[in-house]
C-alpha cells in the first residue's frame, strides 16, 4: 500500500491564481481530512469527509472547497489564493471497523504552498 | 475551538537521556494520540490510547492516558539522534466526533 498520496509536494502561486491539492488514499478508508500547519503551530482542520459525497467544514474552511466524488480521492480547491493561504498543507485518513470508529489518522507527505 | 496545552515547547537533551513531554485540557477526551513529524514529512502515528488510566508502550516509547481524562504524557527512554522531530498530541473529543483536536507540537532536539 502506498497510504496516503499527495500531489504537488510544492508550488508556488500569485495572489489571485486557483489550484487544486489532490490527495488519495488505498487504505480504503472512509474518513478523510484536510489540515494546515502554519510555522510553531499545531493542525488546524479544514475539511473532512466521512464517506464518499459527504464532507464538512472544519476549524478553518473559508477560502477552501472540496469534494469526494470516490471513497479514494479527496482533493482540496483553493479559488482565490492569498498570501495567508502560504502554510503546508497535509492530507489524512482514518477508517471504521466493525461499527467503531478507529481514530488514527495517518498523514500524507504534506504539500509546501506559497502564495506572493 | 477546543485546545490542548502541549509542554514543553522545545527540548534540548544529550543522547542517552530520558524525554518526557505532556499534554493537557479543560476539557474531556475519549482518545489520545501521539505523533511524531521529521523535517519536511507528514505526522506519523506513534502511539494510540483509548481508556482512561491506559499505559502503552511502543519500544523506546511508553505513553500514558490520564485517569482525569484531561491529560495524557509520552516518555521516551534512552534517547537516540533520530528521536529528534516535532511530537504531536492529539485527542478525540466526546460525542462520537472524528475529528481531532491537536496541540501545537514540543520540538526534541538530540545532541550526539
Amino acid at each position: 500500500n502506498a497510504g496516503v498520496t499527495q500531489t504537488p509536494k510544492f508550488r508556488i502561486l500569485k495572489i489571485g491564481q486557483s489550484m487544486t491539492l489532490q490527495c488519495a488514499q488505498d487504505m480504503n478508508h472512509n474518513y478523510m481530512y484536510w489540515y494546515r500547519q502554519d510555522p510553531g503551530m499545531g493542525l488546524k482542520l479544514i475539511y473532512y469527509s466521512v464517506g464518499a459525497g459527504i464532507t464538512d467544514k472544519g476549524e478553518v474552511p473559508n477560502g477552501y472547497n472540496v469534494s469526494r466524488s470516490t471513497t479514494e480521492d479527496f482533493p482540496l480547491r483553493l479559488e482565490l489564493a492569498a498570501p495567508s493561504q502560504t502554510s503546508v498543507y497535509f492530507c489524512a485518513s482514518s477508517s471504521r471497523t466493525s461499527g467503531r470508529v478507529v481514530y488514527e489518522q495517518y498523514f500524507g507527505p504534506g504539500t509546501r504552498l506559497t502564495v506572493t | 475551538g477546543q485546545q490542548l496545552n502541549q509542554s514543553p515547547q522545545s527540548m534540548f537533551i544529550q543522547e542517552g537521556e530520558d524525554v518526557s513531554m505532556n499534554c493537557t485540557s479543560s476539557s474531556i477526551f475519549n482518545t489520545w494520540l501521539w505523533y511524531k513529524q521529521d523535517p519536511g514529512e507528514g505526522p506519523v502515528l506513534l502511539i494510540a490510547l483509548y481508556k482512561a488510566g491506559e499505559l502503552t508502550s511502543n519500544g523506546r516509547l511508553t505513553a500514558q492516558f490520564g485517569i482525569t481524562r484531561k491529560d495524557s504524557f509520552l516518555n521516551i527512554s534512552a534517547s537516540i539522534p533520530s528521536d529528534v522531530g516535532i511530537y504531536f498530541c492529539a485527542g478525540q473529543l466526546p460525542g462520537g466526533s472524528e475529528k481531532l483536536v491537536f496541540g501545537k507540537g514540543t520540538k526534541l532536539t538530540v545532541n550526539p
